[in-house]
C-alpha cells in the first residue's frame, strides 16, 4: 500500500531564506510523486510531478524537488522564499497504473517578513 | 470551460438530509476524480470515473455515498442521510486521460449541523 509522510505540519521561514518541505513515501511499485499547493480559499494546484524521468524535477514558481529512491524521499525546495509562497503544500503518491492519488497530511508554510 | 467547476461552493444541511454535489470537468477530459478534505483525515481519494464508469468504488466512506457521471461530462456525488462527520470540503478533479495530470476544482464546503 502506498503512503506519504510529510514531516512538520507547520514550517516557518524568513523571506529570502531557503524553503525545504520534507516528504517521504512508501510504495510497492515505482511511484508517481507530486507536490500540490493550496492557497487560502483556493483549490489544489499542481506544483510539479515526478514520473520516472529526471530525478530532479522543476516546477512552477521556482520550486523543485528531487526524487531519492535510496531515501524514499521527495523533498520540495525553493532557494529564496517570497511572501506569496505562504500556503499549504501537499506531497502525494500514486502507482503508475493506479490513478488514486494518496496525499500527505500537508505542511502549512509561513513566511516571516 | 476554462477549469473544473463545482457547485454549490458552500452547503449547509441538517443531519439526516440528502445532498448532491456537482462537478463540471474541463471540456474534453475523459477522467474525473472525487476527493474529500477534512480536518481529521486530510485529503482522501473517494472515486474516479473513466468515461461514465467507475471501476473502483472502494474509496467511498460508506454506502450512504454514491456517485454517477453521465454523458462523459458532469458528475454528481450524492450523500444520503448526512452525518456530522461528513462535514468536509469535497474536491473534484479531471484529467485529459486516465493517468495524466489532474486539475482540481475549488471544492464544495459541506457543513452538516
Amino acid at each position: 500500500a502506498q503512503s506519504v509522510t510529510q514531516l512538520g505540519s507547520h514550517v516557518s521561514v524568513s523571506e529570502g531564506a531557503l524553503v525545504l518541505l520534507r516528504c517521504n513515501y512508501s510504495s510497492s511499485v515505482p511511484p508517481y510523486l507530486f507536490w500540490y499547493v493550496q492557497y487560502p480559499n483556493q483549490g489544489l494546484q499542481l506544483l510539479l510531478k515526478y514520473t520516472s524521468a529526471a530525478t530532479l524535477v522543476k516546477g512552477i514558481n521556482g520550486f523543485e524537488a528531487e526524487f531519492k529512491k535510496s531515501e524514499t524521499s521527495f523533498h520540495l525546495t525553493k532557494p529564496s522564499a517570497h511572501m506569496s509562497d505562504a500556503a499549504e503544500y501537499f506531497c502525494a503518491v500514486s502507482e503508475i497504473r493506479d490513478d488514486k492519488i494518496i496525499f500527505g497530511k500537508g505542511t502549512r508554510l509561513h513566511i516571516l517578513p | 470551460g476554462a477549469g473544473v467547476s463545482q457547485s454549490p461552493s458552500n452547503k449547509v444541511t441538517e443531519k439526516g438530509k440528502d445532498v448532491e454535489l456537482r462537478c463540471d470537468p474541463i471540456s474534453g477530459h475523459t477522467a474525473l476524480y472525487w476527493y474529500r478534505q477534512s480536518l481529521g483525515q486530510g485529503l482522501e481519494f473517494l472515486i474516479y470515473f473513466q468515461g461514465n464508469s467507475a471501476p473502483d468504488k472502494s474509496g467511498l466512506p460508506s454506502d450512504r455515498f454514491s456517485a454517477e457521471r453521465t454523458g462523459g461530462s458532469v458528475s454528481t456525488l450524492t450523500i444520503q442521510r448526512t452525518q456530522q462527520e461528513d462535514s468536509a470540503v469535497y474536491l473534484c478533479a479531471s484529467s485529459l486521460h486516465l493517468g495524466e495530470t489532474q486539475y482540481f476544482g475549488p471544492g464544495t464546503r459541506l457543513l452538516v449541523l
